[in-house]
């Protein structure tokens, strides 16, 4: 069964510093990966994803991610933070092939300090 | 509509009392997830369905917690006997996945927040 670890339960940071939210995953066989983003009293939304391909992935509002095979790792990356981006974020992982379920870490709370 | 959708949005009930989520997930996807979300907790996976059928109901934290599915379509998760315990925000997620899909994102909807009291 695969697993996702975030070691950041909270991360904060001041407007315009870069930010690294970290997830580590674990599974024997080939993964997708997720990053997800929930605003303060709204649902989720998926910011990015690593099907296959290149491992540096590109979302939306600026973020990226790299996956590392050798690290399990997908960090998500954004080189300058607004205080829009206050939120929590969320690491997903599926086992590759469909009709899998997705299983989330516990979450980053992230706040952009003004 | 066009995304996931879930009813109630808030719910109240005592102590005791059985409780009925339900959730329409997108047209087509095959896919459906509940998820708990606790304060601090971040998200609890409870049950996975594919089609009506429930491969993975390892989430489901005791035997008053049961969901079913019916033609592949709208998803009721109920709660008997209710506990404060369970106070949370249930979330639902559909995914299309298919023979050809290299996508499982999970759409979410904007979930049900259950208070006991």
């Amino acid at each position: 069964a695969q697993s996702v670890t975030q070691l950041d339960s909270q991360v904060p940071v001041f407007e315009e510093a870069p930010v690294e939210l970290r997830c580590n995953y674990s599974s024997s066989v080939s993964v997708y990966l997720f990053w997800y983003v929930q605003y303060p009293n709204q649902g989720l939304q998926l910011l990015l994803k690593y099907l296959s391909g290149s491992t540096l992935v590109k979302g939306i509002n600026g973020f990226e991610a790299e996956f590392n095979k050798s690290q399990t790792s997908f960090h998500l990356r954004k080189p300058s933070v607004h205080i829009s981006d206050t939120a929590e974020y969320f690491c997903a992982v599926t086992l590759s092939g469909g009709y899998q379920k997705v299983t989330f870490g516990t979450g980053t709370k992230l706040q952009v300090i003004p | 509509g066009a995304g996931v959708s879930q009813s109630p949005s808030n719910k109240v009930t005592e102590k005791g009392k059985d409780v009925e989520l339900r959730c329409d997930p997108i047209s087509g996807h095959t896919a459906l997830y509940w998820y708990r979300q606790s304060l601090g907790q971040g998200l609890e996976f409870l049950i996975y369905f594919q089609g009506n059928s429930a491969p993975d109901k390892s989430g489901l934290p005791s035997d008053r917690f049961s969901a079913e599915r019916t033609g592949g379509s709208v998803s009721t998760l109920t709660i008997q006997r209710t506990q404060q315990e369970d106070s949370a925000v249930y979330l639902c997620a559909s995914s299309l996945v298919g023979l050809r899909s290299v996508s499982t994102e999970a759409f979410f909807g904007q979930g049900t927040r259950l208070t006991v009291v």
